[in-house]
């Protein structure tokens, strides 16, 4: 069974400054894409990155940036230049491809300070 | 596109009630799975449907079901509520076809469920 493990309950960062979220996971399967979602206090789940197992390269979108190391089963979220809005619950999730079933972690409570 | 939208917003039951939520998907989307989210367990994974079959499962007791229309619009069901059923009841959706090369699952905001 697929498990995926956040450590990090809550972390706090200056507006501007860069943060590194943490997620682990253990699997067995070889096909299997990992996310980031954001979910606001307002609640909405929002993709924030993804990236499929078979890439070796680091997903980008914008500020956000993943720390993928496969062997290891790591996937970090680092967000660059963090902005008062990007204040909020941080979930980890894996899916095994072909399916919609997500693991999630138990999140990251993120808090950007002004 | 319209995104996907769960109703009710917010729900009220007591202890022995059922209740039904209903999930429209993003236009297009054939797959809609289900999520419970609660402080103690996060979010679980309660069933997928596409094409009006059950395609996944999760860990939940048979009060749980659901059902999906041929317009791809889904259901779940909860009979007999207890109070661990309070929740936050998360619906996404997705293309759900053979290929789909992103997985990418889009979430409706929710309905909060209160048994009391």
């Amino acid at each position: 069974a697929q498990t995926v493990t956040q450590s990090q309950p809550e972390m706090s960062v200056q507006e501007a400054e860069t943060v590194t979220l943490s997620c682990t996971y253990d699997t067995s399967e070889n096909n299997y894409y990992l996310f980031w979602y954001k979910q606001p206090p307002s609640r909405q789940m929002i993709l924030v990155i993804r990236q499929e197992a078979y890439k070796q390269q680091n997903a980008t979108e914008n500020r956000f940036s993943v720390n993928f190391q496969k062997a290891a089963k790591s996937f970090s979220l680092k967000i660059s230049d963090s902005q008062l809005g990007d204040t909020a619950m941080y979930f980890c999730a894996f899916g095994t491809s072909g399916t919609y079933k997500y693991i999630f972690g138990t999140g990251t409570r993120l808090k950007v300070l002004a | 596109k319209a995104g996907v939208t769960q109703t009710p917003r917010y729900l009220i039951k007591t202890r022995g009630q059922q209740v039904t939520l209903s999930c429209s998907p993003i236009s297009g989307h054939r797959s809609v799975s289900w999520y419970q989210q609660t402080p103690g367990q996060g979010l679980q994974f309660l069933f997928e449907y596409f094409s009006e079959t059950q395609r996944n499962k999760g860990n939940f007791p048979g009060r749980f079901s659901g059902r999906q229309f041929s317009n791809s619009r889904s259901e779940m069901n909860v009979s007999t509520l207890e109070l661990g059923d309070s929740a936050l009841y998360l619906c996404a959706s997705s293309p759900g076809l053979a290929g789909d090369s992103y997985n990418e699952q889009f979430f409706g905001p929710g309905t909060r469920l209160t048994v009391l």
